[in-house]
């Protein structure tokens, strides 16, 4: 699986959008790049995922650059609960026994 | 949408003592589990690919007789930390693969294990 770098902390005010960077410049063709969050003592949550185009829930969206190597997740109006540590992961599709490669993840701060 | 569910969320037990987790998935059938250890301000590391009806995989460094694991059905997967000591403290975490293929994972909450 393709390693993922992100900063590793971050601010936002509330009611603001939140853009988280990654970076995987040497994501293969057939790896997605999925986004989940994990609040301080519980389970990590998903957010988000996508291979190619630009994608968005009702929790966020995912926008992947044309060349594939970075990704921006957006939390278009962040709130004080979304404070937590976002991981940016690029795993392989197409099988659904893969295994996520946690990195050190960005901590996101949402400041009232 | 696809639940995972696991249990105890919090143990506390003296040195020496072997604890159980267990992690079920319950809306959906799980033919592999995925076992994870977090320490304080640290990411998950994965310990162990838990197998149904067959031995789990276990990454390197991890003990296998220290961390029996279980995948008896399609829904369950336990984690047996033998003989724990106060080392063995940290954020348990199981996850489990939705059948269909690019569906995301679905984490446990986590168990909290103190050992005294």
């Amino acid at each position: 699986d393709a390693k993922t770098t992100q900063p590793p902390s971050m601010d936002c005010a509330e009611g603001r959008a939140a853009n988280l960077p990654c970076n995987h410049s040497t994501i293969s063709g057939n790896e997605y790049v999925y986004w989940y969050r994990q609040i301080h003592s519980q389970g990590p949550q998903y957010i988000i995922h996508g291979l190619k185009n630009n994608e968005t829930n009702e929790m966020a969206s995912l926008i992947i650059t044309e060349d594939r190597k970075s990704s921006t997740l957006i939390l278009p109006h962040a709130t004080l609960r979304d404070t937590a540590v976002y991981y940016c992961i690029a795993t392989r599709g197409g099988n659904s026994n893969y295994q996520l490669i946690w990195g050190a993840g960005t901590k996101l701060i949402i400041k009232p | 949408g696809a639940v995972v569910s696991q249990h105890p969320s919090w143990v506390i037990c003296k040195s020496g003592t072997s604890v159980k987790i267990e992690c079920r998935s319950l809306d959906f059938q799980a033919t592999t589990m995925f076992w994870y250890r977090q320490f304080p301000k640290q990411s998950l590391m994965l310990m162990a690919t838990s197998n149904e009806g067959s031995k789990a995989t276990y990454e390197q460094g991890v003990e296998k007789d220290k961390f029996l694991i279980n995948h008896a059905s399609l829904t369950l997967s336990t984690l047996t930390v033998t003989s724990a000591h106060p080392e063995d403290s940290s954020f348990y975490i199981c996850s489990a693969p939705v059948v269909l293929a690019n569906q995301p994972q679905h984490f446990g909450d986590g168990t909290r294990l103190s050992i005294l």
